[in-house]
């Protein structure tokens, strides 16, 4: 089956400093990339959507210099968090589509990353 | 604003028994369904889809209803196992062209031995 691989799986930084969370498609192009973002218990909130080769599409209150996405190629998507500060910190998820049109096989989720602002 | 949710926060079962877990979603324009399983620590895991078009259908001890006359999404598991305590989202599609899903707040389902 379709595997999506996120690099790290946490992360610890101190404020102030930027982190990279890497999104890997290992056996399919993915057209489309996700990044969500999960608080403890609660459930996934889309920030951003990411088609290969253009811009990320940003959801309503999420910060667009803040969350840096970039989709360079049909097969990793970055997502690097700026200036992180405390409230920064949570579960980072991704997520990757393998065609660009409205319906295709379900999307594939990464493993998730854990970053923790300090 | 339109949106998906849970009837039920958390939901414990003894091990063999059947477990139902209830989502209701308000956007009629949505047409495709997912059910994830979400373990700590873990990304989703997709478990088994629905299109508007159909109103039922079965996976592997999993079953997903729909029933679009009042909005609401099952997804039942049969003889219910310990591997199966997770929390359960239900996810939606609207017919835009644009794959991104809209999350239900979840279900903790927790198997008792």
């Amino acid at each position: 089956g379709a595997v999506v691989s996120q690099h790290p799986s946490w992360v610890i930084c101190k404020s102030g400093t930027s982190v990279k969370i890497e999104c890997r498609s290992l056996d399919f192009q993915a057209t489309t990339m996700f990044w969500y973002r999960q608080f403890p218990k609660k459930s996934l909130m889309l920030m951003a959507t990411s088609n290969e080769g253009s811009k990320a599409t940003y959801e309503q209150g999420v910060e667009k210099d803040k969350f840096l996405i970039n989709h360079a190629s049909l097969t990793l998507s970055t997502l690097t968090v700026t200036s992180a500060h405390p409230e920064d910190s949570s579960f980072y998820i991704c997520s990757a589509s393998a065609t660009r049109g409205p319906r295709g096989s379900p999307l594939h989720f990464g493993n998730g990353t854990r970053l923790t602002v300090t | 604003g339109e949106s998906v949710g849970l009837h039920l926060p958390t939901l414990s079962v003894q091990e063999g028994d059947n477990s139902i877990i209830n989502c209701a979603y308000s956007n009629s324009a949505s047409d495709y369904f997912i059910w994830y399983k979400q373990e700590s620590g873990k990304g989703p895991q997709f478990i088994i889809d629905i299109r508007s078009n159909m109103d039922k259908r079965q996976g592997q001890r999993v079953t997903v209803l729909l029933n679009k006359t009042v909005k609401h999404l099952s997804l039942q598991i049969a003889a219910t196992q310990p591997g199966d305590s997770a929390v359960y989202f239900c996810a939606e599609l609207m017919d835009t062209g644009r794959r991104a899903l809209t999350f239900g707040s979840g279900t903790r389902l927790q198997v008792q031995p």
